[in-house]
């Protein structure tokens, strides 16, 4: 069963990097994961398509400020230079044919 | 443009039914795969439905299996969901989303259910 696991929170400075983590259960390390932000009582955007190469494709829009990367079954959402607006929650998301999965999401608070 | 938009959400009984309509527009409907996806007061993102292009495929998440139906209209640029048998545990904001090759890369802006006597 696919299952993706990220911490409830995280916090880092204005202007400083966050690095969020998402990582695929047993079985499941070869999937690609899609990150999302949704900023407090908006809805949720997507950031980018991240492959287990580390290869990832992002949304329109998304600064260069957001990156991914990849290691095992582990998949890296990195913040540089954060913002205030970046304070949001972040959730990953995979599939299995037909089925999407989502994260239970990480909370980022900007200090 | 890409453009979703959610409609048809508000206030219903427990054991009653709406149902959800979202437009689309900026995009070709048959091309994609649809998704529906909620989001209960405080709590994360969680998939409800999904239906492939061709509208061969559906599938759902166990919670509303049987009592909900995903449906879509390309002709009409429109996505539904059915909610039928309807709990307090439905309760949650709805949301359209796009979902290309196993990704969701737009999202509507929601619409939100109540279930309540």
């Amino acid at each position: 069963q696919l299952v993706l696991t990220q911490s409830p929170s995280a916090s880092a400075s204005l202007g400083a990097s966050v690095k969020l983590t998402c990582t695929l259960s047993s079985g499941h390390s070869t999937y690609a994961i899609a990150w999302h932000q949704q900023q407090p009582d908006k809805g949720p955007r997507y950031l980018m398509k991240l492959s287990s190469d580390g290869s990832h494709r992002k949304g329109d829009g998304i600064p260069d400020r957001f990156s991914g990367s990849s290691s095992g079954a582990e998949r890296y959402l990195t913040i540089s230079s954060l913002q205030s607006e970046d304070e949001a929650d972040y959730y990953c998301q995979s599939w299995v044919t037909g089925f999407r999965v989502f994260g239970g999401g990480t909370k980022l608070t900007v200090l | 443009e890409v453009q979703l938009v959610e409609s048809g959400g508000g206030l219903a009984q427990p054991g009653g039914s709406l149902r959800l309509s979202c437009a689309a527009s900026g995009f070709t409907l048959s091309n994609y795969e649809m998704n529906w996806v909620r989001q209960a007061p405080g709590k994360g993102l969680d998939w409800v439905s999904y239906i492939s292009g061709s509208g061969t495929t559906i599938n759902y998440a166990d919670s509303v299996k049987g009592r909900f139906t995903i449906s879509r209209d390309d002709a009409k640029g429109s996505l539904y969901l059915q909610m039928n048998s309807l709990r307090a545990e439905d309760t949650a904001v709805y949301y359209c989303a796009r979902g290309p090759v196993g990704i969701i890369d737009y999202w509507g802006q929601g619409t939100l259910v109540a279930v309540s006597s």
